[in-house]
């Protein structure tokens, strides 16, 4: 999964508390989503961006904040986390003339709220 | 009805077995396919990926699409137990532009015992 970057890989957080995971990539691409993976649910996607300075909800999107103020990066910040919000967080990247339809993924971030 | 459905198994079979995994969809609009591996813990890596009906050959994989049945299939010959992992469809409705938003099935968990 080479070129998509998340911090941090693991993280605990309060009810209530705010955070943000970063999500970086190093290949131009245009096209930059936030997916949540549950069990029993698969991937959904929570916020997607077609280019810097667009973004749009995706199939499950409350409670989640994207912007994209540059090519490169594409934070999700949980304005007042809830125990719900406990999952595994992928980011995934991809578009553009060299990449065709090819969607790379991160490591994923794995948040847990108490 | 889901979009994109997939027998979540599990699979388990011996190594050497060629296994076969499907998943069928709704959305006539679905243009890209792909199938992505996930090992425990780790996020997605894409497999195989396929334009409009056929096959496609990669090694001991092979992608099929019949897009007038709505159904796609991941073939693995001889395989390995590195081929434990679970394996996600996924598909694109590309209209233009650059958005790649993929539509997943919930996976498939695979095990090859040797």
């Amino acid at each position: 999964n080479a070129g998509v970057t998340q911090t941090p890989k693991f993280q605990v957080l309060k009810t209530g508390q705010s955070m943000t995971l970063q999500c970086a990539q190093d290949m131009n691409h245009e096209y930059m989503s936030w997916y949540r993976q549950d069990p029993g649910m698969g991937l959904r996607l929570i916020h997607y961006s077609v280019g810097a300075g667009i973004t749009d909800q995706g199939e499950v999107p409350n409670g989640y904040n994207v912007s994209r103020s540059t090519t490169e990066d594409f934070p999700l910040r949980l304005l007042s986390a809830a125990p719900s919000q406990t999952s595994v967080y992928f980011c995934a990247s991809g578009g553009g003339t060299y990449s065709g339809n090819t969607i790379y993924f991160g490591e994923g971030s794995w948040l847990t709220v108490v | 009805q889901k979009e994109v459905e997939q027998d979540p198994g599990p699979l388990s079979v011996p190594e050497g077995a060629i296994v076969s995994l499907n998943c069928t969809y709704s959305n006539s609009a679905f243009q890209y396919f792909m199938w992505y591996r996930q090992y425990s813990r780790k996020g997605p890596e894409l497999l195989m990926y396929t334009y409009s009906s056929g096959n496609k050959e990669d090694g001991r994989f092979t992608a099929q699409v019949d897009k007038s049945s709505k159904y796609i299939s991941l073939f693995i010959r001889d395989s390995q137990p590195s081929d434990s992992a679970t394996y996600l469809c996924a598909m694109i409705q590309n209209s233009g532009g650059s958005n790649y938003k993929l539509t997943f099935g919930k996976g498939t968990l695979l095990t090859v015992n040797p």
